[in-house]
Formats: C-alpha cells, sequence, structure tokens
C-alpha cells in the first residue's frame, strides 16, 4: 500500500498563489490519476481537480492542477487567492484495490 | 440530481458493531462503472477511506480496517451499507459516503453522519 503525504498546512494572502503539494510514497505518481478535493468545516469535500489536471464544471481556473514525475509528486495551485479559498485540501488517489487520502492541508488565507 | 444520505445510530458502545445506511435518489445504484464508497473522518482529523462496493457486489476494503469492515448492497432499495465491528473510540467520525469510478474522482457525496462510540 501506498502513502500521500500532504503539508499540514500553508498560509498565503489575497491575490497570491499557494502551491500545495502531494507526495507519493511508493508506486510512480504518473501511473494513476491524482484527485484533489476542498473541505470547508462542516461540509462534504467538494472536487477542485481530476485526473491529474481537470477542472470540473463551475470550479474557477483559478485551481490548476500537475504532477512531477521527478519528485513523485502531485501539485495544487491556486491563483488569486481569495478569502473563500480558506478550507482544507485533500488529493487523493488509487490503486488496483485502494483508494487513498492524503493527510490533508489546510490553507490560510490572511 | 443524484443525492446520497447516510442513516443510521449515532452512538454506538464500544466492542458492538457500527451499521449505516446510504440512500441513493434520483439515479440507479446498479449504474455501471459506478462503486459505491464508505470514508470517514475522525474530529480534527484527515479522510480516510473504508471501502467501496460495484453493484454487482464485488468489495474492496482498506487494508487496515478489513479484518472489520463488510460493505453490501441491496439494488432492490437502491441502498449500501456498512458493517464496522468491534469498535472503539478511535472509530469515532463523521462517516460519509459517495459514488465514484475507480480511476475519477468522488463525484457525489452524502452529507455524513456523526457516529460517536462511547458507553
Amino acid at each position: 500500500n501506498f502513502m500521500l503525504t500532504q503539508p499540514h498546512s500553508v498560509s498565503e494572502s489575497p491575490g497570491k498563489t499557494v502551491t500545495i503539494s502531494c507526495t507519493r510514497s511508493s508506486g510512480s505518481i504518473a501511473s494513476n490519476y491524482v484527485q484533489w478535493y476542498q473541505q470547508r468545516p462542516g461540509s462534504s469535500p467538494t472536487t477542485v481537480i481530476y485526473e491529474d489536471n481537470q477542472r470540473p464544471s463551475g470550479v474557477p481556473d483559478r485551481f490548476s492542477g500537475s504532477i512531477d514525475s521527478s519528485s513523485n509528486s502531485a501539485s495544487l495551485t491556486i491563483s488569486g487567492l481569495k478569502t473563500e479559498d480558506e478550507a482544507d485540501y485533500y488529493c487523493q488517489s488509487y490503486d488496483s484495490s485502494n483508494q487513498v487520502f492524503g493527510g490533508g492541508t489546510k490553507l490560510t488565507v490572511l | 440530481q443524484l443525492q446520497l444520505q447516510e442513516s443510521g445510530p449515532g452512538l454506538v458502545k464500544p466492542s458492538e458493531t457500527l451499521s449505516l445506511t446510504c440512500t441513493v435518489s434520483g439515479g440507479s445504484i446498479s449504474s455501471s462503472s459506478y462503486y459505491w464508497g464508505w470514508i470517514r473522518q475522525p474530529p480534527g482529523k484527515g479522510l480516510e477511506w473504508i471501502g467501496s462496493i460495484y453493484y454487482s457486489g464485488s468489495t474492496y476494503y482498506n487494508p487496515s480496517l478489513k479484518s472489520r469492515v463488510t460493505i453490501s448492497v441491496d439494488t432492490s432499495k437502491n441502498q449500501f451499507s456498512l458493517k464496522l465491528s468491534s469498535v472503539t473510540a478511535a472509530d469515532t467520525a463523521v462517516y460519509y459516503c459517495a459514488r465514484h469510478e475507480w480511476e475519477r474522482y468522488m463525484d457525489v457525496w452524502g452529507q455524513g453522519t456523526t457516529v460517536t462510540v462511547s458507553s
């Protein structure tokens, strides 16, 4: 089984750009798609990125995703930060028999 | 519009079995390509996948919980269920049900139900 490791927290100012990383412990990050979820307090998670870099309809293009095989990691980048982006963000991937979530990153916009 | 709704006891005693049901409305649980999963979130902690079931009955479980978990599906009622045995306080969490394709995202989530394990 593999793990996905995220930083516990990141913070940035409104209008700036922030990147959240997600490192896969074993197996290639490129082998299986990575998804990113946003979760606000008291709410269910919602998808902001799927299949590494695709945005569901309704998600602003300020959100983007990428993968880096050299570091075996995925990244979520949010540009033009807004206070409403303050939330917990989780990466998620899978293998043939498991779904795995990262530990989550708390984004503070201050 | 597809909706999922979790239901079940909010309080379970230690060593007993936690039982939850997810009711699917606005669509069929027998839709091909889709899995139906359970995810939990302990207070102040992250998301943990518990397991998923295909409408045909094929199941996949988190290895760390596999010995205690059973997920089943009732296509006639458009429901799927979770049973977690021998619970302890560590199983206290918000439990979510969700729909997903195995290689894509969990696109529909229930609102979550809080289960507390306490005597």
